[in-house]
């Protein structure tokens, strides 16, 4: 079946540094989502990409989806406490079945 | 004010009793997905629903049941042949048109066995 597997599982940053996870699938995707968790909180929707070599930007935050529709990044530059939480991609295969990656938890040191 | 709704929050089960979990949404969504979370881990996908009186099965079906006789409400029940109950559990929804499926995530339901 689908698999989506997320890397790192966890990261810790200093305030300021530059952090990236990353999402593979073992299937070509129709699109994938990004969405992020709060501690104690659940999954809200970032963003989505449809396109191949798409690349989408929210304020300090970078997505691209791959050339073959297999894998995806979330950058953030310059990372802040309010960035805290874990970032969860999850890849829909057209059959209206989300699948989650394991997530990369963030965590900064102030 | 639309939204999607879990309860209860918080959830307490003997051993060897059956649970449900209830979800409601009024957004009008045809999909709705259960996940569940253990601590430190991801969503794994329990069943999803995308028309009213049908489901399929996700990653970790044994041990859980899904109904969705109407399209607001998909309630899971926790069997006494789910080995390891103990995690947070997730329902969402979302649209199925014109290819975009941002999921819209409840609450969730923390159950405990005790």
């Amino acid at each position: 079946g689908q698999q989506v597997m997320q890397i790192p599982q966890y990261q810790h940053v200093q305030e300021g540094e530059d952090f990236t996870t990353y999402c593979n699938s073992s299937t070509t995707l129709s699109n994938i989502q990004w969405y992020k968790q709060r501690p104690g909180g659940h999954p809200v929707f970032l963003i989505q990409l449809v396109k191949s070599g798409e690349v989408k930007k929210q304020k300090r935050l970078t997505f691209q989806f791959g050339e073959a529709k297999k894998n995806s990044s979330l950058h953030i530059t310059a990372t802040q406490t309010t960035d805290v939480g874990t970032y969860f991609c999850a890849g829909n295969q057209g059959a209206q079945k989300l699948v989650f990656g394991q997530g990369t938890r963030l965590t900064i040191n102030p | 004010d639309g939204g999607i709704t879990q309860s209860p929050k918080y959830l307490f089960r003997k051993e060897g009793q059956n649970v449900t979990l209830s979800c409601e949404q009024n957004l009008n969504h045809d999909a709705m997905y259960w996940y569940r979370q253990d601590p430190g881990q991801g969503l794994r996908l329990i069943y999803y629903s995308q028309i009213v009186n049908d489901f399929q099965k996700g990653d970790i079906a044994e041990g859980y049941s899904v109904s969705r006789e109407k399209k607001e409400s998909f309630p899971l029940t926790v069997t006494s042949a789910q080995k390891n109950p103990t995690a947070f559990y997730l329902c969402a929804s979302s649209i199925i048109q014109g290819g975009f499926t941002e999921a819209f995530f409840g609450q969730g339901t923390r159950l405990t066995v005790v």
